[in-house]
């Protein structure tokens, strides 16, 4: 199972929005709406931001978004904070009965 | 609030056999709804799932890890653990424990995250 692609690193400035996109395949982002994201800043555990594509889990900011097109999900952060640098992992099941991560990006507040 | 912790050696020798378990508090680790997991960080890579386990014994596995893991799970200790056979310095990770949905859908709880080390 390889890994879901993800942009090694995205940046933006406060205030702006920026969008993270993962890319799988048919057997795991396309084939199933159980895309989740997660926010992991070094040394913490991560923290889910959204699951099931699009939800976000109570006390999440709506700054957050997730959306999905075919094999690839996209994660959007608007309104960017100095708070969000941190780095970004998209996740999915898979035909197999697995999960899989993809390679994390790392999101630079300018 | 559900809380899950992470014990086991900081460092173990190559060729050895890492073992983690991971404990539970805050609810029954027998809940029907969710899945337990293991879930690693190497040093400077992302996050790569290890193995799941249900509360029944079901268990599910990275298929390029498989023939070295072995995932267990104790209801009566609220406990689930790792064994990672014939370990080499490339499995050098924090390992985190985590509550995965049904479907693996999310990781919704994470144990704080624990370093282990390979030595030659």
């Amino acid at each position: 199972q390889s890994a879901l692609t993800q942009p090694a690193s995205v940046s933006g400035s406060p205030g702006q929005w920026i969008t993270i996109s993962c890319t799988g395949t048919s057997s795991d982002v396309g084939g199933y709406n159980y895309v989740s994201w997660y926010q992991h800043h070094p040394g913490r555990a991560p923290k889910l931001i959204i699951y099931d594509v699009s939800n976000r889990p109570s006390g999440v900011s709506n700054r957050f978004s997730g959306s999905k097109s075919g094999n690839t999900a996209s994660l959007t952060i608007s309104g960017l904070q100095t708070e969000d640098e941190a780095d970004y992992y998209c996740n999915s099941y898979t035909s197999s009965s697995t999960m899989v991560f993809g390679g994390g990006t790392k999101v630079t507040v300018l | 609030q559900l809380q899950l912790q992470e014990s086991g050696p900081g460092l173990v020798k190559a060729s050895e056999t890492l073992s983690l378990t991971c404990t539970v508090a805050g609810g029954s680790i027998s809940n029907a709804d969710y899945f337990w997991g293991w879930i690693r960080q190497p040093p400077g890579k992302g996050l790569e799932w290890i193995a799941s386990i249900y509360y029944k014994g079901n268990t599910y596995y990275n298929l390029s890890l498989k023939s070295r893991v072995t995932i267990s799970i104790d209801t009566s200790k609220n406990q689930f653990s790792l064994k990672l056979s014939s370990v080499t310095a490339a499995d050098t990770a924090v390992y985190y424990c985590g509550r995965l949905g049904s479907f693996f859908r999310l990781v919704d709880y994470w144990g704080q995250g624990t370093l282990v080390t390979v030595s030659s």
